[in-house]
């Protein structure tokens, strides 16, 4: 079982549908990410959730809504998206402190019709 | 100005051979780290190497080692007997933060084809 793990690997939506991205992670850590990558784009953080508050919000739009319920589990939600929000969504968590690393889930592919 | 600059957007390799992947980064933190992800076409990052700013040594993980020159702020990944299975996209990563919320920043990667 991989340490990060997210649902749907692959979504197909209309622009007026709701869907939502799911992440979990089971290494006992306490902060959870968002990144969007789009084609040729380096990763862009969209929202930080530590110890279950969010602590950074990179000036997303609202049709993108996180939800953080706990400390192991991450949801992306999704409503009247564009096209050009496809991308692959990654969900990673980390441990705060020094010598910590950020692991990632294998990614959510979106694709907006 | 950006934290972290990866100059080589595509890389070329013959298989068995060594590569360098270059990184530089920027912070004017004295406690940070340093990391490199690899990215096969299906998506997952994947953890490779970490190097911590207090490390005196270099890195190294199985045929991976990470170039750690902390004065010219650079953290070049080495790749040492490439393998096919190592065409990917390699990213280089800084966190930043000692305690509490850690702020992590990425490159815009390096696209490695290892050639047969």
């Amino acid at each position: 079982e991989t340490g990060v793990t997210q649902t749907p690997r692959h979504l197909v939506m209309g622009m007026t549908n709701k869907k939502s991205l799911k992440c979990e992670q089971h290494l006992g850590h306490n902060a959870m990410y968002w990144y969007k990558q789009s084609a040729k784009k380096p990763l862009e953080l969209m929202f930080v959730y530590s110890l279950e508050e969010r602590v950074e919000n990179n000036s997303v739009p609202s049709r993108f809504s996180p939800e953080c319920p706990n400390s192991s589990h991450l949801f992306l939600h999704l409503h009247t998206l564009q096209p050009e929000d496809s991308a692959l969504y990654l969900c990673a968590s980390s441990q705060a402190g020094p010598g910590n690393t950020i692991y990632f889930g294998e990614g959510s592919w979106l694709t907006v019709v | 100005a950006q934290k972290i600059t990866q100059t080589q957007p595509g890389m070329f390799v013959q298989e068995k051979e060594a590569v360098t992947l270059d990184c530089t980064y920027d912070t004017s933190d004295q406690s940070y780290g340093l990391f490199w992800y690899k990215q096969p076409s299906s998506g997952e990052m994947i953890f490779l190497i970490y190097q911590g700013s207090y490390d005196e040594q270099n890195a190294t993980e199985g045929r991976y080692s990470l170039n750690f020159q902390k004065a010219r702020k650079s953290a070049n990944l080495v790749i040492s007997a490439s393998q096919l299975g190592d065409s990917a996209m390699y990213f280089c990563a800084m966190r930043e933060g000692q305690w509490g919320f850690n702020k992590f920043y990425f490159g815009s990667g390096t696209k490695l084809n290892v050639k047969p």
